[in-house]
């Protein structure tokens, strides 16, 4: 069965302190892996989108990172705003369709 | 620019019941695509519309149904509702072309109620 993981379900880290999300898959014929962020009764919103391995974007504090079969999300001195959850989303193509599968998400708490 | 929106914002309906969810995407955007989120399952696709056909579709039953307007709006219908139907409902907007391979806007959802 095609899957996306998420880790951690949850991170708390101190302002400041840099980490790392990761979002693992197993699906084949990937076309895309996206990151989303969300925050308490809103819609995701888009941060970037990732085609092959090898692949970096960078937006602010944020850089992810793509290989064959999982991304990472690297958050550099995080701040307070920063704090939401994190979600990674992997599109591939079944008997020709496109599909897409969510992760379930890494809260991330930023304390002051 | 104006937003994804989505009406109405909250929704309570009884089971057995049916329901339609309405989103009117960015103006200029052609694909609209539907979510459903819920604590268990997280984010999951239902489908996806371009140009009034849908063009991709996720594993839920056929309860489930959408359509598109020439305008770019488009509407979710859910029939004979259950009690697990209740959940955050999201659409996304997005230029078109290979959808997903553009940025995709969310709507602020509907959150829908079954008792």
């Amino acid at each position: 069965e095609d899957q996306v993981t998420q880790s951690p379900e949850a991170l708390r880290l101190q302002e400041g302190e840099s980490s790392s999300l990761n979002c693992s898959y197993t699906v084949s014929g990937l076309r895309g892996l996206f990151w989303y962020r969300q925050d308490p009764g809103k819609g995701p919103e888009f941060l970037f989108t990732l085609y092959s391995a090898g692949e970096e974007k960078e937006k602010e504090r944020l850089k992810a990172t793509l290989t064959k079969k999982e991304s990472f999300l690297h958050i550099t001195a995080p701040k307070p705003e920063d704090s939401a959850t994190y979600l990674c989303a992997v599109q591939w193509e079944d008997g020709g369709y496109q599909k897409v599968t969510f992760g379930t998400g890494t809260k991330l708490q930023v304390i002051p | 620019k104006a937003g994804v929106t989505q009406t109405p914002r909250y929704l309570i309906k009884t089971r057995g019941q049916q329901v339609t969810l309405s989103c009117s995407p960015i103006s200029g955007h052609r694909s609209v695509s539907w979510y459903q989120q819920t604590p268990g399952q997280g984010l999951q696709f239902l489908f996806e519309y371009f140009s009034e056909t849908q063009r991709n579709k996720g594993n839920f039953p056929g309860r489930f149904s959408g359509r598109q307007f020439s305008n770019s709006r488009s509407e979710m219908n859910v029939s004979t509702l259950e009690l697990g139907d209740s959940a955050l409902y999201l659409c996304a907007s997005s230029l078109g072309g290979t959808w997903m391979n553009t940025e995709a806007f969310f709507g602020q959802g509907t959150r829908l109620t079954v008792v």
